[in-house]
């Protein structure tokens, strides 16, 4: 069952803030982050396992209450190096098989 | 840290030929491993999973016949696309997931992604 994004896209300015969103109809053992840039394969940014507990990488977190089903990306202070599509990825157990949402587009204008 | 190789990273071929692309886990040994498939502006769609000695699992809507997967070792998957035509023209990216302390996490490490073009 794959994962819902949203928004679909968004456009900032420099230092400007955003979250996307990632969630699923499953009940989920963990969730994947990843940024993709254009003909690039895509870049790990984090991963979140069962328990909430909130992961960071630089001014980049994430949130993931598995009793909704739902994760959450918090980019703060956005960089034009952000810009690119972001996917989240689910997993249904340890070790299964991993579902990526149809990803965001992210814009970072000067 | 753990690498992924593939190759090659772009294949072009004619209508009815096959083509083979190669997964290398280069520091670590890939349990799993999983081919993705990437449409224009699409997301990534998996294809098939495949464990070490065992035939791949593949999902719904995937033909088996005309994308072989083996996984032969515990460091090389590969992926042939037989018979190719120009629908099959994509962007295929494999994972691995590894065992022992960098797979505590269940991270999952790409390759660099192989853009396959049948003309």
């Amino acid at each position: 069952q794959q994962p819902v994004q949203s928004p679909q896209a968004v456009i900032l300015r420099e230092g400007e803030d955003a979250v996307i969103n990632c969630s699923s109809s499953k009940a989920l053992y963990s969730v994947h982050w990843y940024r993709q840039k254009h003909g690039e394969a895509p870049v790990f940014l984090m991963i979140l396992l069962k328990g909430g507990e909130q992961m960071r990488h630089e001014k980049i977190s994430a949130s993931f209450n598995e009793k909704k089903q739902q994760s959450s990306l918090y980019l703060t202070a956005s960089q034009l190096s952000y810009s690119g599509t972001y996917f989240c990825g689910t997993r249904e157990r340890e070790g299964g098989k991993l579902i990526f949402g149809q990803g965001t587009e992210l814009s970072v204008k000067p | 840290g753990a690498v992924v190789s593939q190759h090659p990273s772009r294949v072009i071929c004619k209508s009815g030929t096959s083509v083979k692309i190669e997964c290398r886990s280069l520091d670590f040994q890939a349990t799993t491993m999983f081919w993705y498939r990437q449409f224009p502006k699409q997301s990534l769609m998996l294809m098939a999973t495949s464990n070490e000695g065992s035939k791949a699992t593949y999902e719904q809507g995937v033909e088996k016949d005309k994308f072989l997967i083996n996984h032969a070792s515990l460091t090389l998957s590969t992926l042939t696309v037989t018979s190719a035509h120009p629908e099959d023209s994509s962007f295929y990216i494999c994972s691995a997931s590894a065992s022992g302390h960098l797979g505590i996490t269940g991270e999952l490490f790409f390759g660099e992604g192989s853009r396959l073009t049948v003309l």
